[in-house]
């Protein structure tokens, strides 16, 4: 079964310019999330999809990013402008159980590593 | 609010001997809890998780938890480390009927040979 995939793996760009990401989730699996992970630090969930459909977006910095999940598969992540601060690793994640409602166990993409300079 | 505390940064073990990574967690109700582990590069990896049942729960490469719930914690345990043991553990928390799972800061276990 193939894992989460997510490209690129690596990204350096200047402040005030504009990046994206993209997942591919494991087939069948219904639940994407994003997470930006700081150095140092947990995962910290940006934004859940149920199949297309935003579940929880509490944490995203709406004013700069934003993410959609068209047709419930592959996932975009984009952030404009960037600024140092999301100098960051985005990691994809998905699930096979819909969200909140069992204890599903999340599958990691290997991540994207962005520095912002 | 949720909350994952694991209160020890690094945790250093020689081969062989036992090793513990603790975790201690706050939520409402009851909780699901996991433990990730993540090697350097790579994307976070699955090891065990506690839905309900018998506390101790057994995962991936030897590694067990204990969930206590008086004590609300969930520490991660291996009767006899390995080298290779050696990466970032993490561990998560999520209520029931709850959208969104916290993780905690991580724990770098480092195994000496």
């Amino acid at each position: 079964e193939a894992g989460v995939a997510q490209s690129p793996r690596y990204k350096i760009i200047e402040k005030r310019q504009s990046v994206a990401f993209w997942c591919n989730p494991i087939s069948g699996h219904a639940t994407l999330y994003w997470y930006q992970q700081i150095l140092g630090q947990g995962p910290k969930l940006l934004i859940q999809f149920q199949n297309n459909g935003v579940v929880d977006d509490s944490q995203l910095p709406k004013d700069r990013f934003s993410a959609e999940r068209l047709k419930g598969v592959d996932s975009t992540l984009k952030i404009q402008p960037a600024k140092l601060e999301d100098s960051a690793v985005y990691l994809c994640a998905s699930s096979l159980d819909f969200a909140g409602l069992f204890g599903e166990t999340q599958y990691f993409g290997p991540g994207t590593r962005l520095l912002v300079l | 609010a949720q909350s994952v505390a694991q209160p020890e940064d690094q945790v250093n073990v020689a081969e062989g001997n036992p090793l513990t990574v603790k975790c201690t967690y706050s939520v409402s109700g009851n909780p699901y809890l996991f433990w990730y582990v993540q090697y350097p590069n790579r994307g976070l990896q699955f090891l065990l998780k506690y839905i309900t049942g018998d506390n101790l729960v057994k995962g991936s490469y030897g590694f067990e938890a204990e969930f206590n719930k008086s004590q609300t914690s969930f520490h991660l345990k291996k009767p006899s480390a390995l080298v290779s043991d050696s990466a970032l553990y993490f561990c998560a928390v999520r209520n029931t009927g709850g959208f969104k799972t916290i993780f905690g800061a991580g724990t770098r276990l480092f195994v000496k040979a």
